[in-house]
């Protein structure tokens, strides 16, 4: 069954700390995405990737960078977090054309204060 | 970039009545579209996509949606709710040029015993 694993599950931050979000997938797929969830928003991507070595920017990169060291690895890095970003962050993995179903993490509850 | 646009933040039913959620989409080519569900501290799963042929396309538990290219929507319907299908649900598009899927602000269903 495919597996997309997030860590932390919550993470409490300071203002200005440097935040790591990881994501593992077993699925083998080559496209990896980070999306944050907030109320009225719904889901917004941040960055994406097409596979190891490779991100590209989203609609909201600014303030986030992100790592695809690997085909089963995808980071999303706060350098200098700020309480706008207090959020529920999800990463997804899926193929490509007609087989881009999307498989969701359980999501990373972010609190800066 | 494509969009959607979900116009009901919130849809109260009652069990045993119809159900049909909005969606809208904005993509210059041929879209690819989705319908996921969320439900309370989980990530999103999928309940049914449309690539192309038959624009009625059938789900799990039930549910079912509607392609109509002239009136650029997708929206899904349920003949029967159940208190089981409270949750919220999110319409997506991407496209079969591998761009990322981008989701609606999603609509929150609660069906009332």
């Amino acid at each position: 069954e495919a597996a997309v694993t997030q860590s932390p599950r919550n993470k409490v931050a300071v203002t200005g700390g440097k935040v790591t979000l990881s994501c593992n997938q077993t699925n083998n797929h080559n496209n990896m995405y980070w999306y944050r969830q907030d109320t009225g928003h719904g889901l917004r991507l941040i960055h994406y990737s097409y596979g190891a070595g490779s991100t590209e920017k989203g609609d909201i990169p600014d303030g986030y960078k992100a790592s695809r060291p690997s085909q089963e690895n995808f980071s999303l890095i706060l350098e200098l977090a700020t309480p706008s970003q207090t959020s529920v962050y999800f990463c997804a993995s899926g193929g490509t054309g007609s087989q881009n179903t999307l498989y969701f993490g359980a999501g990373t509850r972010l609190s800066v204060l | 970039a494509q969009s959607v646009t979900q116009p009901d933040a919130r849809v109260t039913v009652s069990e045993g009545a119809s159900l049909q959620l909005r969606c809208k989409y904005s993509y210059s080519a041929t879209p690819y579209l989705f319908w996921y569900v969320q439900y309370p501290r989980q990530g999103l799963q999928l309940l049914l996509k449309y690539y192309s042929g038959d624009p009625v396309v059938q789900g799990v538990n039930g549910f079912e949606a509607e392609f109509s290219k002239s009136n650029s929507s997708f929206h899904l319907r349920k003949a029967s709710v159940h208190w089981s299908d409270s949750a919220v649900y999110f319409c997506a598009v991407s496209g079969n040029n591998n761009n990322a899927p981008r989701f609606g602000a999603g609509t929150k269903l609660t069906v009332k015993p």
